[in-house]
């Protein structure tokens, strides 16, 4: 069965710092995708990058971008320039094809942008 | 512009009495899913929906019920609550892409 680690449950940086968030995965599959979800104290579970494990270059969206190692089994997500804004919860998931698009989630990492 | 919304927002109820939380979307997407959301946890699965009366157990199905008698309405039910399921929970849909879910804003639920 595929797992999803965050060993990270909390990290905290200043603003504008670049902080990165570690995910590790368990999975024989060859084809697979990689989610980072935020949840800001809204509660609202927002995507905020995506990954496809065929593709070898990583992905990319404004600040946010991510350092996929497919052998390694990793999948860590860089945030650039840190806003007070990027205060939230961060989730990893995995989702396998042909699961019925389950996504299997990570504990989570709780990141705090201080001013 | 919500695809996806949960009802109720917060509840609180009592022991060993039945509740229903429900999902309603407007996306007209085939796959509905309901998640708990705990401490340490992260999100997990309970039950999906993979369309109307087509629904599969999740890894923390047991106290549960689902059920999707119509497209847009995907309903949970605590047979008999108890406090083990005092939780966030959580309802998503997907279009059957591999872009992932939307999610609703979820519902409180505190058992006491």
């Amino acid at each position: 069965a595929q797992t999803v680690t965050q060993s990270q449950p909390e990290m905290s940086v200043q603003e504008a710092e670049t902080v990165t968030l570690s995910c590790t995965y368990d999975t024989s599959e060859n084809n697979y995708y990689l989610f980072w979800y935020k949840q800001p104290p809204s509660r609202q579970m927002i995507l905020v990058i995506r990954q496809e494990a065929y593709k070898q270059q990583n992905a990319t969206e404004n600040r946010f971008s991510v350092n996929f190692q497919k052998a390694a089994k990793s999948f860590s997500l860089k945030i650039s320039d840190s806003q007070l804004g990027d205060t939230a919860m961060y989730f990893c998931a995995f989702m396998k094809p042909g699961s019925n698009y389950q996504l299997i989630w990570g504990a989570g990492t709780k990141l705090i942008i201080k001013p | 512009d919500a695809g996806i919304t949960q009802s109720p927002r917060h509840k609180v109820t009592e022991t060993g009495t039945p509740v229903t939380l429900r999902c309603h979307q407007t996306e007209n997407h085939r796959y509905m899913y309901w998640y708990r959301q705990d401490p340490g946890h992260g999100l997990r699965l309970i039950h999906y929906s993979y369309g109307v009366k087509d629904t599969d157990k999740g890894e923390v199905s047991d106290g549960y019920s689902v059920s999707r008698s119509k497209t847009e309405d995907f309903l949970l039910t605590l047979e008999s609550a108890t406090s083990s399921q005092t939780s966030v929970y959580f309802c998503a849909i997907s279009d059957g892409t591999n872009y992932g879910y939307t999610f609703g804003s979820g519902t409180r639920l505190t058992v006491v």
